[in-house]
């Protein structure tokens, strides 16, 4: 499998569940993103991982936890989410952080939608 | 607050047509990013302009990057139905690394 994939592709919860996202990337990169995509809004950058390590948080609140065992896997653990968290949550990977003209490839996305 | 605006938000022809989509800004981009995102996928790299009064073409996609590096055009020849998607523009301003993004182009083209 290539490129950057993303699971689940749907996903529905309420608002006391907990579920995670899953992004891999099979590029060789070294650094991984969680956007948020709302519909006529900007892409959100919400979290970036450098080589595994957190260099970014843009005051994401704090029921979104992230996690990067590895430079190819990275996850969104997600609790008590609130109706406005429902969007489309993109994983998109880099060779590296740092660098304004790298290409980020972008896996499909979680469509999350909270009851 | 460094802001990419892009117009139209939205707009609908027909195969065939040509059209011009705009990303503008106040501030200074050191490059501009075109993405165009399908439905159901994520956003696809389409090109990076990087100099002030570049020009590059991609097939029927014209993309063009203003002299002062704050706009920034997208102009499509004989539209066809797979241009249909989200295009988007996204670039560091000044200095920085960090992309600002723009909230889109919805474009559809109907056969």
């Amino acid at each position: 499998e290539t490129g950057v994939t993303q699971t689940p592709r749907h996903l529905v919860m309420g608002m006391t569940n907990k579920k995670s996202l899953k992004c891999e990337q099979h590029l060789g990169h070294n650094a991984m993103y969680w956007y948020k995509q709302s519909a006529k809004k900007p892409l959100e950058l919400m979290f970036v991982y450098n080589f595994k390590e957190q260099t970014e948080n843009n005051s994401v609140p704090s029921r979104f936890s992230p996690e990067c065992p590895n430079s190819s896997h990275l996850f969104l653990h997600l609790h008590t989410l609130q109706p406005e968290d429902s969007a489309l949550y993109l994983c998109a990977s880099s060779q590296i952080r740092g660098r304004s003209t790298d290409t980020q490839y972008f896996g499909p996305g979680t469509r999350l939608t909270v009851l | 607050t460094q802001l990419l605006e892009q117009s139209p938000q939205f707009l609908s022809i027909q195969e065939g047509e040509n059209l011009t989509v705009y990303c503008n800004s106040s501030s200074v981009f050191s490059s501009l990013q075109w993405y165009r995102q399908e439905p159901g996928e994520g956003p696809v790299l389409l090109v990076t302009v990087v100099t002030g009064g570049e020009v590059k073409k991609l097939k029927r996609l014209t993309f063009q990057f203003g002299d002062a590096r704050k706009h920034s055009s997208l102009h499509i020849t004989a539209a066809q139905p797979g241009d249909t998607g989200l295009y988007l523009c996204a670039g560091p301003p000044g200095s920085n690394y960090q992309l600002i993004w723009g909230a889109g182009t919805k474009l559809i083209i109907k056969p």
